[in-house]
């Protein structure tokens, strides 16, 4: 099946620093989803992106989707200490009828004070 | 709040039991996703219902099984457990197609399952 490389795996920064992590596939998508999971909840939405070269931006997220269809990248700007969370990309192929989300495997995020 | 509630929030029971996990979507979607998500594994996709009738399927074992009622809501059994089945279960829903945001998937708090 689809596979999603998401990197880092972890990040340690310090508050006020700005955050990038990526994902990659093997695989075109033609939506991809960014979200974010505290321990023992469940993921949030953060952003949606629908179209190649897309960059949208929510607060001090900004996310773009690749031109090739195949990466992502999300972006938190001067990171505060409630940012501390995985973050998931999430991506659906192209193909009519396809619903079926493929999770990379999550970017920890810790923020030092 | 996703608006999408599951019941119970934790779980625990025994090897070879049966157990039945409870979702609620999110009000006016039609589309109810499951989803397990264990350490090693990740976040892995397991069924997606439409309108009460079977979708997709994913990396569902046998021993589970899904349906969607008329109300939309959804149930997920699992039988014959096994220790490695310990892990969190998640559903989503999402718009129906033809909205805008019908590709987004909205997550609700999941049931943590410990299988002893």
């Amino acid at each position: 099946g689809q596979q999603l490389n998401q990197s880092p795996q972890s990040m340690f920064i310090q508050e006020g620093e700005d955050v990038s992590m990526n994902c990659t596939s093997s695989s075109i998508f033609n939506t991809w989803l960014w979200y974010k999971q505290d321990p023992g909840e469940g993921p949030v939405l953060l952003i949606a992106l629908y179209k190649a070269g897309e960059l949208t931006s929510n607060g001090r997220l900004t996310a773009q989707f690749g031109i090739t269809r195949k990466d992502s990248f999300l972006n938190i700007s001067a990171s505060i200490p409630s940012d501390v969370g995985i973050y998931f990309c999430a991506g659906l192929p192209s193909g009519a009828g396809s619903y079926q989300l493929t999770f990379g495997k999550g970017t920890k995020l810790s923020v030092i004070p | 709040d996703s608006g999408v509630t599951q019941t119970p929030k934790h779980l625990i029971t025994a090897t070879g039991q049966r157990v039945t996990l409870r979702c609620s979507p999110r009000s006016g979607d039609l589309s109810v996703y499951w989803y397990q998500q264990s350490l090693d594994q990740g976040l892995q996709f397991l069924i997606h219902y439409y309108n009460g009738e079977e979708r997709a399927k994913g990396n569902i074992l046998e021993r589970f099984s899904a349906q969607q009622f008329p109300d939309l809501h959804s149930e997920l059994n699992l039988s014959s457990l096994e220790l490695g089945d310990s892990a969190l279960y998640f559903c989503a829903s999402s718009a129906p197609p033809g909205t805008s945001s019908y590709n987004e998937q909205f997550f609700g708090p999941g049931t943590r399952l410990t299988v002893l």
